[in-house]
């Protein structure tokens, strides 16, 4: 257990509404990330986070932002949501600077209608 | 760019019996890691196991071992004595490194089903 929370865990939208993703960490990790999972594909990285108020694109980062106000918090949001962006999504911290070890929270369940 | 290939779709293995999941991969940089998760039908993502590629033993955490051949860009998985549990998803990943230590890039997956 890596002191990951994400919330809420399942979300159902509609098209066009604001949605905002929680991820919550108890162990003051540097790093933070979030990941989208789609069927066919393994996890693609939406953006990530190495400190309070940096934060960066990943590869599939249209139509997303991000803030992290403070060291525990990384939010995802998704401004006007569609129904290509029904997916699970993980967030993921990682331990330490050496990279070698990468922990995954237990995954939000957003379905956009 | 960093890829991962995993060229299983499907794995069946008898309860007991030992397994490999395949996992290729393809980068131009001298350092990185590579990643085995396990997804459950829960759906979580579980780390299993890690290999830097200045490892010079193959990593090993109970259960699973990751055979690492760096001349032939190999990171197979090895499951031995499969449980009638094991039956998952499992994901093979790399990490970049510098600034993008943690990004991992994954591989489609192999779907392990074990059997009684």
């Amino acid at each position: 257990d890596a002191g990951i929370t994400q919330s809420p865990r399942h979300k159902v939208t509609e098209t066009g509404t604001p949605v905002t993703l929680r991820c919550h960490q108890t162990e003051n990790h540097r790093y933070m990330y979030w990941y989208r999972q789609d069927p066919g594909h393994g996890l693609r990285l939406i953006h990530y986070s190495y400190g309070v108020k940096d934060t960066d694109k990943g590869e599939v980062s249209d139509g997303y932002s991000v803030s992290r106000s403070k060291t525990e918090d990384f939010l995802l949001t998704l401004e006007s949501a569609t129904s290509s962006q029904t997916s699970v999504y993980f967030c993921a911290i990682q331990q330490g600077n050496s990279g070698n070890t990468i922990y995954f929270g237990e995954g939000s369940w957003l379905t956009v209608v | 760019a960093q890829k991962i290939t995993q060229t299983q779709p499907g794995m069946f293995v008898q309860e007991k019996e030992a397994v490999t999941l395949d996992c290729t991969y393809d980068t131009s940089d001298p350092s990185y890691g590579l990643f085995w998760y396990k997804q459950p039908s829960s759906g979580e993502m579980i780390f299993l196991i890690y290999q830097g590629s200045y490892d010079q033993q193959n990593a090993t955490e109970g259960r699973y071992s990751l055979n690492f051949q760096k001349a032939r860009k190999s990171a197979n998985l090895v499951i031995s004595a499969s449980q009638l549990g094991d039956s998952a998803m499992y994901f093979c990943a790399m990490r970049g490194r510098g600034s993008t230590l943690g990004r991992l890039y994954f591989g489609r997956g192999t779907q392990l089903t074990v059997w009684p």
